[in-house]
């Protein structure tokens, strides 16, 4: 069974920057992380889901929220089976439980997102 | 961008009441490009109906979703106990950016 684990949340400045790291397990019948397309979703306290990021398994193809694009970046290390989620000038919306999903398939526009990660707390305050 | 309209906000039923969860869309959606999720609190979402009509693994055959086009349903045949939870439709099939529906809360 694939699990994904989000870690590097924390507490962080106005105009901060933080990296957010998915580790992802339990591959099998030869399929590996390079298979999977990845996106990361955000929750706001009290607030409904919001998509921020995806990429390709094989990282040719990215897309961002517009809320975000030119602060974050996303990127894939598959040999370490490892989603980031690079975070820039960051503000006090970008509070939020940060959760990294795997895509059922290559790429995040034809298969939907069918494994989470319990998220990990960003919170952006003086 | 394609948004999604859910309705209502909340509903609030009894246990083996039956719910309809609505989800409209700005524009037509295929419906292989469309899924429901539940999250209950403190939990991260969780994977229910993806195709528009096809359950995941472990969604229990209460659940079951309909639609094409610009509207979509999920229905609850009967709420157990543990179907009080916030579901979300959400789409992916266009170009970016994929959304959410802004959710609807089933409550007791």
């Amino acid at each position: 069974e694939v699990q994904v684990l989000e870690s590097g949340g924390g507490l962080v400045q106005p105009g901060g920057s933080l990296r957010l790291s998915c580790a992802a397990s339990g591959f099998t019948y030869g399929f590996t992380f390079s298979h999977y397309a990845m996106s990361w979703v955000r929750q706001a306290p009290g607030k409904g889901l919001e998509w921020v990021s995806a990429i390709s398994g094989s990282a040719t193809d990215i897309d961002y929220a517009d809320s975000v694009k030119g602060r974050f970046t996303i990127s894939r290390d598959n040999s370490k089976s490892t989603l980031y989620l690079q975070m820039n000038s960051l503000r006090a919306e970008d509070t939020a439980v940060y959760y990294c999903a795997k895509t059922f398939g290559i790429h995040y526009q034809y298969y939907y997102m069918d494994v989470w990660g319990k998220g990990t707390t960003v919170t952006v305050s003086s | 961008e394609i948004v999604l309209t859910q309705s209502p906000g909340t509903l609030s039923l009894s246990p083996g009441e039956r719910a309809t969860l609505s989800c409209r869309a700005s524009q037509s959606v295929s419906r292989t490009y469309l899924t429901w999720y539940q999250q209950k609190p403190g939990q991260a979402p969780r994977l229910l109906i993806y195709g528009a009509s096809s359950r995941a693994t472990g969604t229990p055959d209460r659940f079951s979703g309909s639609g094409s086009g610009t509207d979509f349903t999920l229905t609850i045949s009967r709420l157990e106990p543990e179907d009080f939870a916030v579901y979300y439709c959400h789409q992916y099939g266009n170009s970016a950016p994929l959304t959410f529906g802004g959710g609807t809360k089933v409550e007791i």
